[in-house]
């Protein structure tokens, strides 16, 4: 009963280095988002997709990408590390869009610094 | 735009308290509703939803009302216990593939 898995939970980044947050779910949803949490801003979305080989922008997309070649998988990946992408990130699934009010069931996150 | 506004915490309360937090929104269209839980150390949980206006969310002694002409989905429960302590966060998403959340306000409970 894993759900939605996402690795590393921890990880420390020098300036300029890239990375990817892996994140992988095992319930067959066609929607996948990752969302980062920094302090006193609640979450804000970073990319969504909402099936395999499409993804699309959230409201902070920039200095990430994201691919989904399966259902199953939707990395994350960090470019060129900055001290802003310091956070805690989230990755997100729901059965479908999450606009009709469907269940999304989180990651247990992973927590990035960059010096 | 699509925005959620949360009371801000810290909240600490004694065992049994009544406990509320409130959140507003802002939004196009008709939005459901939710608020989500973390525990420390973990990710977010689905605590309860309202998909429209008056429906009333409820799970683990927790309620929520949808009040459209308030536009309001304030959090309560009765009596908090200790194992209640953790961050709460408001959340709307409309017809756009998106989660607003709401800062977060964090509950400790003292026995």
């Amino acid at each position: 009963n894993a759900g939605v898995t996402q690795t590393p939970k921890f990880q420390v980044l020098k300036t300029g280095q890239s990375m990817t947050l892996q994140c992988a779910q095992d319930m067959n949803h066609e929607y996948m988002s990752w969302y980062r949490q920094d302090p006193g801003m609640g979450l804000r979305l970073i990319h969504y997709s909402v099936g395999a080989g499409i993804t699309d922008q959230g409201e902070v997309p920039n200095g990430y990408n994201v691919s989904r070649s399966t259902t199953e998988d939707f990395p994350l990946r960090l470019l060129s590390a900055a001290p802003s992408q310091t956070s805690v990130y989230f990755c997100a699934s729901s059965y479908s869009r999450q606009a009709a009010g469907n269940t999304i069931y989180f990651g247990e996150g992973s927590w990035l610094t960059v010096v | 735009g699509d925005s959620v506004t949360q009371m801000e915490g810290p909240v600490t309360l004694s065992e049994e308290a009544f406990l509320t937090i409130n959140c507003t929104y802002t939004a196009t269209g008709y939005p459901s509703l939710f608020w989500y839980v973390q525990y420390p150390g973990e990710g977010l949980q689905l605590l309860l939803k309202a998909t429209k206006a008056d429906d009333k969310g409820s799970n683990k002694g927790f309620e929520a009302t949808y009040r459209k002409e308030t536009t309001s989905f304030h959090l309560e429960k009765g009596s908090v216990q200790v194992s209640d302590s953790a961050v709460y966060f408001c959340a709307l998403s409309t017809g756009a593939n998106n989660l607003f959340f709401g800062t977060g306000t964090r509950l400790t409970v003292i026995p």
